[in-house]
């Protein structure tokens, strides 16, 4: 199985910060990664897919990046609305497998 | 709009089965593979299983070992999920999630997501 471990697991940022998650594959997966930002009681969200393509509907300061094992996701300047905790997913081979969940907290 | 709908909350005893529905509208049913994949709490998500919605494939994750079996009824647009043989690290909320094809349309990310079912197993 494709392990996805994600770092930081926590992190405390204010609104208007840049902050950026990092999803690492123990495997290469090319760009087979998706993001998903779940907030508590709700299901996850869809905000990008292949890497780097943004999900319909998904606001622009949410970008992706890489390939191979390392990847990041970046939100350029925060929202209140963007506390929330993230997943990277690999779809690159089965099982399907996500990361342990980055928690971004209001500092 | 695309909706994923699951069924309510549901309390089981240790060995005992459950089976979660999924009714899905907005779009063609039968044009896309429907996920399964929970949550135990505090826990990463994981992925269960899928059926392709068009002819009635399916796939399983080895880690739950034959206890999974997804099935569905193209007339009511609902995909089902039953797990059996359940045990106490079966409490998790099961999400149903669309899939949208990756690599060699074999594999998926997970466009949209049902609202999500508690399972709990308690003696």
């Amino acid at each position: 199985d494709i392990q996805m471990t994600q770092s930081p697991s926590s992190l405390s940022a204010s609104v208007g910060d840049r902050v950026t998650i990092t999803c690492r594959a123990s495997q290469g997966i090319s760009t087979w990664l998706a993001w998903y930002q779940q907030k508590p009681e709700k299901a996850p969200k869809s905000l990008i897919y292949a890497a780097s393509s943004l999900q319909s509907g998904v606001p622009s300061r949410f970008s992706g990046s890489g390939s191979g094992t390392d990847f990041t996701l970046t939100i350029s300047s925060l929202q209140p609305e963007d506390f929330a905790t993230y997943y990277c997913q690999q779809y690159n081979s089965y099982p399907i497998t996500f990361g342990q969940g980055t928690r971004l907290e209001i500092k | 709009q695309v909706q994923l709908v699951q069924s309510g909350a549901e309390v089981k005893k240790p060995g005992a089965s459950v089976k979660v529905s999924c009714k899905a509208s907005g779009y063609s049913f039968t044009g896309y593979v429907m996920h399964w994949v929970r949550q135990a709490p505090g826990q990463r998500l994981e992925w269960m299983g899928w059926i392709n919605a068009g002819n009635g494939n399916t796939k399983y994750s080895q880690n739950f070992q034959g206890r999974v079996t997804i099935t569905m009824d193209t007339s009511a647009s609902t995909a089902y999920m039953e797990l059996s043989s359940l045990r106490s690290e079966d409490t998790a909320v099961y999400y149903c999630a669309r899939g949208v094809r990756g690599r060699a349309d074999t594999t998926f990310y997970f466009d949209y997501w049902g609202q999500g079912t508690l399972v709990t197993v308690s003696s």
